[in-house]
């Protein structure tokens, strides 16, 4: 079955990035965007961008742009998510979720990773 | 960016009972909403896309309406498991944008 595992929990201090991986199984990784979406403790959904795994091509949310960086690795099905200059309001669970669409985006998500939180603190 | 509202943001309901949830947007986005459910502790799981479209495998008591600026969600007979908090989320322009959730929870 389709599946999304992601790397597990980090404390990273101030200042310090993260990198966050999400390993694809049972469907063609080349063929679905991943999306990364954010949830801080308590709160809703940010969307953060989605990464094309065939061509490695990216769209950020403005707000992340300059900020997050989004990468694949096709030979292990694998994306990556990595945020940099971590402030304590970064402090999250940072999901990827597959796009719906094959060899488009639909921009609907089905199905998410199991989330990995990431907590920000001096 | 486009703002999605969700009301009410919390609800109290009985096994059986019929459930809406509205997401209002504050812009025109035809039909382009999806539906997710989420337990606690758990990732958001998709109900319906395109505003009515239901996904393989989500129980047909689950239905979605609307197009333009207004969308509901239905649960037609709240059942236990259906205790959950649900967002709504346009993809008709980037930024994708979520509502706040609505939190529905045993009376």
């Amino acid at each position: 079955q389709v599946q999304l595992v992601q790397s597990g929990a980090e404390v990273k201090k101030p200042g310090a990035s993260v990198k966050v991986s999400c390993k694809a199984s049972g469907y063609t990784f080349t063929g679905y965007y991943m999306h990364w979406v954010r949830q801080a403790p308590g709160q809703g959904l940010e969307w953060m961008g989605w990464i094309n795994p065939n061509s490695g091509g990216t769209n950020y949310a403005q707000k992340f742009q300059g900020w997050v960086t989004m990468t694949r690795d096709t030979s292990i099905s694998t994306a990556y998510m990595e945020l940099s200059r971590l402030r304590s309001d970064d402090t999250a669970v940072y999901y990827c979720a597959r796009d719906s669409g094959y060899n488009w985006n639909y921009d609907w998500f089905d199905p998410w990773g199991q989330g990995t939180l990431v907590t920000v603190s001096s | 960016a486009i703002q999605l509202t969700q009301s009410p943001s919390s609800l109290s309901a009985s096994v059986g009972d019929r459930v809406t949830i509205t997401c209002r947007a504050s812009q025109g986005i035809s039909s382009a909403l999806a539906w997710y459910q989420q337990k606690p502790g758990k990732a958001p799981k998709l109900l319906i896309y395109d505003a009515s479209s239901l996904e393989s495998g989500v129980p047909s008591r689950f239905s979605g309406s609307g197009s333009g600026t207004d969308f509901t969600l239905t649960i037609s007979s709240l059942q236990p498991e259906d205790f959950a908090t649900y967002y709504c989320q346009q993809f008709n322009n980037y930024p994708l944008t979520f509502g706040g959730g609505t939190k529905v929870e045993i009376k």
